[in-house]
């Protein structure tokens, strides 16, 4: 089944505690990209990759890192959280930005106190 | 489920009636769009997408119309169906090196049967 997976799906962690949420597709992407969501704003987009190696930032990128080092992954790396980085994650990825749909993970809940 | 509809403007309308969802977009330099439909508790899933040498593009049971000069995308859903109710968002993208997409912040539709 195609699909995005993400982990964990719930996550409550403190301020300081270095974190990383896991990310991966099964559909030899080359486009993945990883957003928040919060009430009132919406996506908004952190980082995104064209490809391994790839990587750029999206509108949202303090306070975060990615890696990708292989085409089927693509971690977000929270080296320091701090109670603003309290959201909900979605990674996504496709073919490319316009080459085709997004499919989207099912989503992490992230509380940091 | 996620609470992901605050602050969101609102449609509610009748089972079988039609729904215009509208969205506005800044970026001039915007020539690809993309509707996301995205129900409680879960990622948000792709709609349709028109790119900007069209004006209209229709799918099953949605069309989307773009209307540049005013910089404005709606998306109608023709015999609206209480599996319909979901937050609705547009996205943007201005293509050539930009590959961010960005999302207005959403719509939320309530189908009442």
């Amino acid at each position: 089944e195609a699909q995005v997976t993400q982990n964990p799906r719930y996550l409550i962690t403190v301020t300081g505690k270095k974190l990383t949420v896991t990310c991966s597709q099964n559909m030899n992407h080359e486009y993945m990209s990883w957003y928040r969501q919060d009430p009132g704003l919406g996506l908004r987009q952190i980082y995104y990759s064209m490809n391994v190696e790839v990587t750029d930032k999206g509108d949202v990128p303090e306070g975060y890192k990615v890696s990708r080092k292989e085409k089927r992954n693509f971690p977000l790396i929270l080296e320091s959280p701090s109670p603003n980085q309290t959201s909900l994650y979605f990674c996504a990825s496709s073919l490319g930005v316009r080459k085709s749909e997004q499919f989207f993970g099912p989503g992490t809940r992230l509380t940091v106190l | 489920g996620e609470s992901v509809g605050l602050h969101l403007p609102t449609l509610s309308v009748q089972e079988g009636d039609n729904s215009i969802i509208n969205c506005a977009y800044s970026n001039s330099a915007s020539d690809y769009f993309i509707w996301y439909k995205q129900e409680s508790g879960k990622g948000p899933q792709f709609i349709i997408d028109i790119r900007s040498n069209m004006d209209k593009r229709q799918g099953q049971r949605v069309t989307v119309l773009l209307n540049k000069t005013v910089k404005h995308l709606s998306l109608q859903i023709a015999a609206t169906q209480p599996g319909d109710s979901a937050v609705y968002f547009c996205a943007e993208n201005s293509g050539g090196s930009n590959y961010k997409l960005t999302f207005g912040k959403g719509t939320l539709l309530t189908v009442n049967p």
